[in-house]
C-alpha cells in the first residue's frame, strides 16, 4: 500500500489539452514536493508547497496543496510535448526529519 | 558539473555476484539518500545519511544491502549475493539540510541501472 496515491498512473493526451494529476494520502504532510523525471535521468524538483491551501504557478503548471495538507494536485494548461515525463509527488511527514515518501508517479505523454 | 554523480551508469552482473554502486553528492550537502526505482513501484527509500548521525537504514530490503558514507561525502551502496529481483534503477540524492524539519529539495543523480542475469 502506497502512502501517497497518485492518479492517473498513465496519461496520453494531445498537444494543447489541459490535464490534472492528483496526489492523495490519509496522512498529513509538513510539505509536499513535485518532481519531474525524464527517461535515463533523476527526478528534478518543480515546486515545494508548505501551507494548506497554497497555490503555486510555474508557467503553465499550477500546483495546489490541500487545506488539510493531505493531498495535492498538478494542473497543466495547454500541454506541450516538452511536458512529457514522469511526474512524482513526494511528501514530508509532519514531525519527521527529511524522510521523503514518494508516490508511484504519473507517466504523461503529450502527442504533437 | 556540480550535480550529484553516480557510477556506473549501467551495471550488468550475474546472479550471486556482489555489486558496489557509488554516489558523489553535491559538495557541502550534509544529507544523502539512496532510493530504488522499479517499474510500477515508484521510488523506494533505502537509506538516509545526515552528517555524523547514525544513518536511517529502515528502508534496506534485506541484510544483503548495506551502505557507507565516508568522510561525510562519497557513499557506496553494496548489494551482496545479488538476486534477479534486485534489478532496478538505484538513485542517489543529496540535500543541504541544516535541521530536521528543513524543506530543502533533494538533488538527484541520474542513477545506476542494475540488471541481474
Amino acid at each position: 500500500t502506497q502512502l501517497l496515491e497518485q492518479s492517473p498512473q498513465f496519461l496520453s493526451i494531445q498537444e494543447g489539452e489541459n490535464l490534472t494529476v492528483y496526489c492523495n494520502s490519509s496522512s498529513v504532510f509538513s510539505s509536499l514536493q513535485w518532481y519531474r523525471q525524464e527517461p535515463g535521468e533523476g527526478p528534478v524538483l518543480l515546486v515545494t508547497v508548505v501551507t494548506g491551501g497554497e497555490v503555486k504557478k510555474l508557467k503553465r503548471l499550477t500546483f495546489q496543496f490541500g487545506d488539510a495538507r493531505k493531498d495535492s494536485s498538478l494542473h497543466i494548461t495547454a500541454a506541450q510535448p516538452g511536458d512529457t515525463g514522469l511526474y512524482l509527488c513526494a511528501g514530508v511527514l509532519s514531525g519527521g526529519y527529511q524522510k521523503v515518501t514518494f508516490g508511484i508517479g504519473t507517466k504523461l505523454q503529450v502527442i504533437p | 558539473g556540480a550535480g550529484v554523480s553516480q557510477s556506473p551508469s549501467n551495471k550488468v552482473t550475474e546472479k550471486g555476484k556482489d555489486v558496489e554502486l557509488r554516489c558523489d553528492p553535491i559538495s557541502g550537502h550534509t544529507a544523502l539518500y539512496w532510493y530504488r526505482q522499479s517499474l510500477g513501484q515508484g521510488l523506494e527509500f533505502l537509506i538516509y545519511f545526515q552528517g555524523n548521525s547514525a544513518p536511517d537504514k529502515s528502508g534496506l530490503p534485506s541484510d544483503r544491502f548495506s551502505a557507507e558514507r565516508t568522510g561525510g561525502s562519497v557513499s557506496t551502496l553494496t548489494i551482496q549475493r545479488t538476486q534477479q529481483e534486485d534489478s532496478a534503477v538505484y538513485l542517489c540524492a543529496s540535500s543541504s539540510n541544516h535541521d530536521r524539519l528543513s524543506n530543502q529539495p533533494q538533488h538527484f543523480g541520474d542513477g545506476t541501472r542494475l540488471s541481474i542475469l
